[in-house]
This record gives C-alpha cells, sequence and structure tokens, in this order.
C-alpha cells in the first residue's frame, strides 16, 4: 500500500460544486501539505498542517479550505468549483523540513 | 520569500549520454535544503536528490549528481549515461530550514521537460 493516499484519483464536476479531496497518510509524519500543480507553473502551496489544531494558508488558499481530521488525515475543499481551479492536486508529508517531502499519487480535478 | 527558476522548459538528449539542467534561486537564508524532484508521465513526484547548504560536497546518487554553488546560487542536475527510463518533468525545490511565520513547504521552478531520443 502506498504511504500517501489521495482519492479520487481523478474527478470531473461542474462549476458551483463542492468538492472534497481526502489524504491519508501512514507513515507517521506531523507535517502535511496541499500543493496544486498547473502546466507550466510548477508546483504551488495552497495550505499545510503542522499538526491537527495548527492549520497555515499557503502562496494560493483563495477559494480552498482545509481539515486535518487526525494525524494521518488532511483534506481540501473547493466549497464553490470554478473552472480555473482545474489542476492535478498533491498531498504530501514530511517530518523534518531537511527531509524530502512524500507525495501521494495526485488528484487530477477538471471543472466544467 | 524564496524563488526558483528553471530556464531550460525542455532539453533533449540522445540515450546514453549526459545532460544537466540548471536551476537557480533566490534567497537571504544562509542554510537551507535543496531537491530535485522526477514527474514521469504517471504523474507520481519522485525525489531524485537532496542537498544540504551548509554541505559543501555535492550529493550523488547513482547516474544522478549535482553541482551545487552556494555563492552563485545555483543547483544543476547531471545526468549521466540517459536512460530512455528518464524521460520526464524534472523539478528543482527549495526548502528553508524555518517553518515560522507561515512559512513552511516547498518552493519550487517551472520545470525541465526532458527528452530521451533513442
Amino acid at each position: 500500500d502506498a504511504d500517501v493516499t489521495q482519492t479520487p484519483r481523478n474527478r470531473i464536476t461542474k462549476t458551483g460544486k463542492r468538492i472534497m479531496l481526502e489524504c491519508s497518510q501512514t507513515k507517521g509524519h506531523d507535517r502535511m501539505y496541499w500543493y496544486r500543480q498547473d502546466p507550466g507553473l510548477g508546483l504551488r502551496l495552497i495550505y499545510y498542517s503542522f499538526d491537527v489544531k495548527d492549520i497555515n494558508k499557503g502562496e494560493i488558499s483563495d477559494g480552498y479550505s482545509v481539515s486535518r481530521q487526525a494525524q494521518a488525515k488532511f483534506s481540501l475543499s473547493l466549497e464553490s468549483a470554478i473552472p480555473n481551479q482545474t489542476a492535478l492536486y498533491f498531498c504530501a508529508t514530511s517530518d523534518h523540513p531537511s527531509q524530502p517531502q512524500h507525495f501521494g499519487d495526485g488528484t487530477r480535478l477538471s471543472i466544467l | 520569500a524564496q524563488t526558483v527558476t528553471q530556464s531550460q522548459p525542455e532539453m533533449s538528449v540522445q540515450e546514453a549520454e549526459t545532460v544537466t539542467l540548471s536551476c537557480t534561486y533566490d534567497t537571504s537564508e544562509s542554510d537551507y535544503y535543496l531537491f530535485w524532484y522526477k514527474q514521469p508521465p504517471s504523474r507520481q513526484m519522485i525525489l531524485v536528490i537532496r542537498q544540504e547548504a551548509y554541505k559543501q560536497q555535492n550529493a550523488t546518487e547513482n547516474r544522478f549528481s549535482v553541482n551545487f554553488q552556494k555563492a552563485a546560487k545555483s543547483f544543476s542536475l547531471k545526468i549521466s549515461d540517459s536512460q530512455l527510463g528518464d524521460a520526464a518533468m524534472y523539478f528543482c525545490a527549495y526548502r528553508s530550514p524555518y517553518s515560522g511565520g507561515g512559512a513552511d513547504g516547498l518552493t519550487f521552478g517551472k520545470g525541465t521537460h526532458l527528452i530521451i531520443q533513442p
């Protein structure tokens, strides 16, 4: 089983719908992250969390919210999806900043 | 805020040859961490190599090595004996050792698409 699991793998939805992307991990890491990848722009940080009571905005948090339900679970929500939120979304985990982040396989989200 | 620049949107190399991908970054910090990640068509993000800024020795992982020039803020990736499986997007990333004040996570470059010609 993967250490960092994202569901769903792909999702197509309509403008205005509420969407939740889920992430769970078995690595025991405290830090969890959500990134967005757009073609030609690399990955950009949306939100990150140090533990269930510590959630922080990243570079591009507008239009998104998150919930850290447990150390192992970190979900990303789009309250009212819009087409320019169409992108590939990654969840990642890490322990110490010196160590690499471990990524899930991504969720490809298309908003029509 | 830190920035990472990858100036080569696309590179092409013959199989078995050597290729170097460039990365520069801008920071006011003296200690930090640098990473190269590979993203094949399967879209997974796979760690290739990491470098700690306080270490002068360049990191090496099998056919992959870096040329880390701290004063020039340069962190290039060299791939020797290129193989078809090396074809992918390659991302350079920076991480600060400090996580306070709302700063954490990786700062990525825009990526370099590496094509391997058989």
